[in-house]
C-alpha cells in the first residue's frame, strides 16, 4: 500500500464550478500537510499548507485535514480556467527530506 | 523570489554514458532535494542534502549519485545511464520543513 493515495483524474469542469480534490494517506504520524500545484512543463510550486487536523482558507482556495479518516482536501471556488494544472497532494512527520511524501498528482482542466 | 535552476530543460543521453544533472539556488537555503516525476507513481525522492558534503538516500538512490562542495549547487550523476532512468528530473530546495521550491526540471531521455 502506498503511503498516499490520491486519484489522477483527469479531472475536468467548467468554469466556476466547485472542485474537489482529494488524498488519503495511511501513516498517522504525518504532521504537515500540503497542496502543490504544478502547470504544464513547471516545477510544482506550493499553494497552500495546514499543520494537523482542521480547515485553512486562501482566497478561493480551502485546505481540509480529517487526521481521524487520514484524508485530506482541497476545495476551489469559482473554478477558473488558469486554475488548470496538476495538483499534489504532500506530507511528512519529520523535519528531513527523506519523511516527505507526494500523492501522485490529479490533473484538472477547467473550461471556459 | 527563489530561484532555482536546473542546467538543462531536455537531454538526449546514450545507454551506458555517464550524466550530469546541474541544479542552484539562490536564496542560501540549507536543505536541497533531487526527484525524478514518473506518470503514475508522482514524485519520489532520489537523494537529498541538508548541508554541504552531506548526503542522505532517498527512497530510490540505486543507480544515482550525488555531489555538494558549495551550498548554492546540488548535482545529480548517473554513473551509466540506462533507458529505466529516462523521466522527468526536478531539483527543490528548503530552508523549512513543508515548502520547497522546485526548479522547471530536466526531461532526460536514454536511448
Amino acid at each position: 500500500q502506498k503511503e498516499v493515495e490520491q486519484d489522477p483524474g483527469p479531472l475536468s469542469v467548467p468554469e466556476g464550478a466547485i472542485v474537489s480534490l482529494n488524498c488519503t494517506y495511511s501513516n498517522s504520524a504525518f504532521q504537515y500537510f500540503m497542496w502543490y500545484r504544478q502547470y504544464s512543463r513547471k516545477g510544482p510550486e506550493l499553494l497552500m499548507y495546514t499543520y494537523s487536523s482542521g480547515n485553512k482558507e486562501d482566497g478561493r482556495f480551502t485546505a481540509q485535514v480529517d487526521k481521524s479518516s487520514k484524508y485530506i482536501s482541497l476545495f476551489i471556488r469559482d473554478s477558473q480556467p488558469s486554475d488548470s494544472a496538476t495538483y499534489l497532494c504532500a506530507m511528512i512527520w519529520g523535519n528531513t527530506g527523506n519523511q516527505f511524501y507526494f500523492g501522485t498528482g490529479t490533473s484538472l482542466t477547467v473550461i471556459p | 523570489d527563489v530561484k532555482v535552476t536546473q542546467s538543462s530543460r531536455y537531454l538526449v543521453k546514450r545507454t551506458g554514458e555517464k550524466v550530469f544533472l546541474e541544479c542552484v539556488q539562490d536564496m542560501d537555503h540549507e536543505n536541497m532535494f533531487w526527484y525524478r516525476q514518473d506518470p503514475g507513481l508522482g514524485l519520489r525522492l532520489i537523494y537529498f542534502s541538508y548541508d554541504v558534503k552531506m548526503k542522505e538516500k532517498g527512497d530510490i538512490p540505486e543507480g544515482y549519485s550525488v555531489s555538494r562542495e558549495k551550498k548554492e549547487r546540488f548535482s545529480l550523476i548517473l554513473e551509466s545511464a540506462s533507458t529505466n532512468q529516462t523521466s522527468m528530473y526536478l531539483c527543490a530546495s528548503s530552508l523549512g520543513a513543508y515548502e520547497q521550491f522546485f526548479g522547471p526540471g530536466t526531461r532526460l531521455t536514454v536511448l
